[in-house]
């Protein structure tokens, strides 16, 4: 597609409850990453995709988080039994090969555990 | 690993006067460092970026920022500031030697231009 395509744009969820967050990258872009942004806390990496080789999760914050990347295309983030500290904007973005080319961001998913 | 320091959280300038937004990263290996923008209600956008070469790099709407690896810096200027780049802006970093590695961000620096 033209962009970065997330969705939903906003959740609201009950605590305790999982969620799925998901990310449709441009066509071609064979890097993709999952950033959290918390308000004054800057962007903080969770998982990066590349290709068909083993993602990196050097940033997930806990096992409650997973993410998977099916066909190299499309992405879901994964949240189990949600908590309040969970709530957050959750950045997709995907570049050609590498970081250098610089990233295409979507436009986020809002997260908000109730 | 990699760590950014964004000085600033808030900057006000008043419109037409000049802005520094400053930009520490923590190793002195080679990098590539990125500016990006994130407007009030849009999703972030990527501003400037320096890989190699020239060490002042410029963007459309008059940004500019300047490599200087000695102090391990990537400041954000522009001479004369509009209405219009009311914003936060976010400094980034690569490790060029590290392979792929994801950018590392710093926690963003809100600058409000005042009319």
């Amino acid at each position: 597609g033209a962009g970065v395509s997330q969705s939903p744009s906003n959740k609201v969820t009950e605590k305790g409850k999982d969620v799925e967050l998901r990310c449709d990258p441009i066509s071609g872009h064979t890097a993709l990453y999952w950033y959290r942004q918390s308000l004054g806390q800057g962007l903080e990496f969770l998982i990066y995709f590349q290709g068909n080789s083993a993602p990196d999760k050097s940033g997930l914050p806990s096992d409650r988080f997973s993410a998977e990347r099916t066909g190299g295309s499309v992405s879901t983030l994964t949240i189990q039994r949600t908590q309040q500290e969970d709530s957050a904007v959750y950045l997709c973005a995907s570049s050609p090969l590498w970081a250098g080319y610089g990233y295409t961001f979507g436009s986020g998913t809002r997260l908000t555990v109730v | 690993a990699q760590s950014v320091t964004q000085l600033d959280s808030q900057v006000p300038v008043f419109e037409e006067a000049p802005v520094e937004l400053r930009c520490n990263y923590s190793s002195s290996v080679s990098v590539y460092l990125f500016w990006y923008v994130q407007y009030p209600n849009q999703g972030l956008q990527l501003l400037l970026k320096y890989l190699s070469g020239s060490t002042l790099v410029e963007s459309i709407n008059g940004f500019e920022a300047e490599f200087n690896k000695s102090q391990t810096s990537f400041h954000l200027r522009k001479p004369s500031v509009h209405i219009s780049d009311t914003a936060e802006y976010f400094c980034a970093v690569s490790d060029r030697d590290s392979g792929n590695t994801p950018l590392v961000f710093g926690k963003g620096t809100r600058l409000s231009v005042i009319a």
